[in-house]
């Protein structure tokens, strides 16, 4: 069955610092991938998404992710964080149609 | 201005008493989904609909109902909520197709006592 870790539950980063958040998947079959954020009080939102190839994507808000299927990871990084990037942060893979399954998700505080 | 729509955002309710929780998007999605986020658990799927008329289960569909007579609309019933369904419930959306893009209504925190 299709399943997504994310090792870090709570990440804590200065503002201007780089930020990486951990991702791997399990999935049969070439996955889709998905990076989703989710703002307090606000619904979740599509920061970018993998199907095939180029490994490394580009997404919104100045977010990239790079897929590497050796490892089954799918990191999401960001060069200089800023205190609006506070959030919950989701990594998801297609399972099939239109299901996604996501991970537990990653915390993102920013200290200034 | 396309979106997803929930409502209530907040319910607060009592063991048994029946509710519903509405959901509509205004994108003509054919695709529509009921998840539940629990703290470590990230996000789960309820049930599903294709098309209108169409819908089948998720991964956690038990003491949960729902119904697809219109496109634009997918509401999710609770016939008898009890506390382990506290949760925060996320209703979206999206076209037809593997890997489409996903759109997600604000959320409806419930609580049940």
């Amino acid at each position: 069955a299709q399943s997504v870790t994310q090792p870090d539950i709570h990440i804590t980063v200065s503002e201007g610092a780089s930020l990486e958040l951990r991702c791997n998947y399990s999935y049969g079959a070439t996955p889709y991938l998905f990076w989703y954020v989710q703002s307090p009080g606000q619904g979740l939102q599509l920061l970018l998404k993998y199907f095939s190839g180029d490994t490394l994507v580009q997404g919104i808000k100045g977010f990239e992710a790079e897929f590497k299927r050796s490892q089954s990871s799918f990191n999401l990084r960001k060069p200089s964080v800023h205190w609006s990037d506070a959030a919950e942060y989701f990594c998801a893979v297609g399972a099939g149609g239109n299901k996604l399954v996501f991970g537990a998700g990653t915390i993102l505080r920013v200290k200034s | 201005e396309a979106q997803v729509t929930q409502n209530p955002r907040y319910l607060i309710t009592v063991t048994g008493k029946k509710l519903t929780v509405t959901c509509s998007q205004n994108m003509n999605h054919e695709y529509m989904s009921w998840y539940r986020q629990d703290p470590g658990l990230g996000l789960r799927q309820i049930y599903y609909s294709m098309n209108v008329e169409v819908t089948d289960k998720g991964d956690v569909p038990e003491g949960y109902k729902v119904s697809r007579k219109e496109k634009r609309n997918f509401p999710l019933i609770l016939e008898s909520p009890s506390p382990n369904q506290t949760s925060l419930y996320f209703c979206a959306s999206s076209s037809v197709g593997v890997g489409t893009e996903a759109f997600f209504g604000q959320g409806t925190r419930l609580t049940v006592v």
